[in-house]
C-alpha cells in the first residue's frame, strides 16, 4: 500500500483566498482524522470521520475551516477565507478499528497564508 | 481534559550516550499510551503502545516504560540516525475514547 497520500505538500497563498488540502487513506482504514501542526501548540486533532462520517469536530478552530469526506478513499479539509494564523502543517491520519492508536499519518501538507 | 507534557524540549547526546525522555500524562482513565517518531518534513511513525503500569516494549535501541502517571523513552548507545522528535500520546476511555492527545514532542539530536 502506498500509506497515506496528503496533496499539496506545500501551499502558499494569501489572506482571503481559499485553501483546500487533500487526503486518500490507507485502503481499509475506517477512521481518518484531520491535524494541525504548529510549534506553539504541537498537534491538534481538528476533525474525524469514521466510515465517512463525521464524528467529532470540536478541534476545528472556527467556521471557516469545514472538511469533508464523501467516500471511504477521498477526504478534503477546507479553509475558506484563509488567515497568516491558520499556517501550519497539517496532517491526515488514517487507522482501522477503534481499539488502536496505531495512526498511520500521510507526510503533511505546509501551509503559508501570507 | 487530558494532558501530555513531555520533558526535555530538546536534548542532545554524543552517539553512544544513553538517556531518556519523559512523558507525564493527566487522564481520567487510560486506554493506552502511544510513542511516535517523527522525522523532519514527515509525519509522524508509530513505535509502541503501553497499556498498563509495568508494561515495557523494546525496538532496537528504544525501550518504553510506563508508570501510572508517565512514561519513559530510553535510548540506550544511541546512533545519529535516531535524531528525530520523539511524541507521546494518550487515548482515555469515555467521550472522545477514539482519539489521540499527543504531546509537543522532545526532540533528539545525536552528534556522531
Amino acid at each position: 500500500d502506498a500509506g497515506v497520500i496528503q496533496s499539496p505538500r506545500h501551499e502558499v497563498t494569501e489572506m482571503g483566498q481559499e485553501v483546500t488540502l487533500r487526503c486518500k487513506p490507507i485502503s481499509g482504514h475506517d477512521y481518518l482524522f484531520w491535524y494541525r501542526q504548529t510549534m506553539m501548540r504541537g498537534l491538534e486533532l481538528l476533525i474525524y470521520f469514521n466510515n465517512n462520517v463525521p464524528i467529532d469536530d470540536s478541534g476545528m478552530p472556527e467556521d471557516r475551516f469545514s472538511a469533508k469526506m464523501p467516500n471511504a478513499s477521498f477526504s478534503t479539509l477546507k479553509i475558506q477565507p484563509s488567515e497568516p494564523r491558520d499556517s501550519a502543517v497539517y496532517f491526515c491520519a488514517s487507522r482501522q478499528g477503534a481499539n488502536t492508536g496505531e495512526l498511520f499519518f500521510g507526510e503533511g501538507s505546509r501551509l503559508t497564508v501570507l | 481534559e487530558d494532558q501530555v507534557t513531555q520533558s526535555p524540549e530538546a536534548l542532545r547526546l554524543q552517539e553512544g550516550e544513553s538517556s531518556s525522555l519523559n512523558c507525564s500524562y493527566t487522564v481520567s482513565g487510560l486506554r493506552g499510551l502511544f510513542w511516535y517518531r517523527q522525522d523532519p518534513g514527515k509525519g509522524p511513525e508509530f513505535l509502541f503502545t503501553l497499556y498498563s503500569a509495568g508494561e515495557e516494549k523494546e525496538k532496537e535501541r528504544l525501550k518504553a516504560t510506563l508508570t501510572k502517571k508517565e512514561s519513559f523513552l530510553h535510548i540506550t548507545a544511541p546512533k545519529p540516525e535516531d535524531s528525530a522528535t520523539y511524541l507521546c500520546a494518550v487515548q482515555a476511555y469515555g467521550a472522545g475514547s477514539y482519539q489521540l492527545t499527543f504531546g509537543k514532542g522532545t526532540k533528539l539530536s545525536v552528534i556522531p
